[in-house]
């Protein structure tokens, strides 16, 4: 079965501090996705990547960064977390290829409260 | 650019009902549409999609068309079930060549469905 696995379900965190989320995939997918989730605002996208070593601005990328040092895991990274960025953090993955890069796969979500 | 509007919710039946969740998109030449949907604690799932004019999606019971005249892509379901509690996300992506477009979604739409 095909599985995206983000490391922590809830995390709470404290304003200023450095957050690290992490996401691995096992499908050897080439491309992978930060989205955030907010009640009345859907699914944003954050960062993307489509290969090693590569990624690329979504729509609010602001006071995030990403670091994808192998194929199968992309990390998002709060350089000093802030209360607004209490939110649910989805990760995703999908192939590289017109007819199949819009199946995402997603994780079950990470819920970061930062106080 | 691109976008996808759709009904928000949240929207309450009872077993056995017809559920409609409306999806309207604004998006240059032909984009590939679809329906995601999250269950509770889950990530997000594919549901069903459409990739050109008249194609209707199907899925568990789900039906979607592509309406390009109209520009919509309505979710159907003739008899909703408690299982079917979630919430759902229209979608879509542009029709460029590469695989480089990425997928936009709607705010998504939360359904709970009593017994």
């Amino acid at each position: 079965d095909v599985k995206v696995t983000q490391s922590s379900r809830y995390l709470v965190k404290r304003t200023g501090e450095k957050v690290f989320l992490e996401c691995v995939q096992d499908m050897d997918h080439e491309n992978m996705f930060w989205y955030r989730q907010d009640p009345g605002l859907g699914l944003r996208l954050i960062y993307f990547s489509y290969d090693v070593k590569m990624k690329e601005k979504g729509d609010i990328p602001e006071g995030y960064s990403v670091s994808r040092e192998k194929k199968e895991r992309f990390s998002l990274i709060l350089e000093s977390a802030s209360t607004n960025q209490t939110s649910m953090y989805l990760c995703a993955s999908s192939l590289w290829g017109q007819g199949v890069r819009e199946k995402l796969f997603f994780g079950s979500g990470t819920q970061l409260s930062v106080l | 650019g691109n976008s996808v509007t759709q009904m928000e919710g949240p929207v309450t039946l009872s077993e056995e009902a017809f559920l409609t969740i409306n999806c309207t998109y604004t998006a240059t030449g032909y984009p590939s549409l679809f329906w995601y949907v999250q269950y509770p604690g889950e990530g997000l799932q594919l549901l069903l999609k459409a990739t050109k004019a008249d194609d209707k999606g199907s899925n568990k019971g789900f039906e979607a068309t592509y309406r390009k005249e109209t520009t919509s892509f309505h979710l159907e379901k003739g008899s909703v079930q408690v299982s079917d509690s979630a919430v759902y996300f229209c979608a879509l992506i542009g029709s460029t060549q590469g695989g480089s477009e990425k997928l936009v979604f709607g705010k998504g739409m939360k359904l709970t469905v009593n017994p």
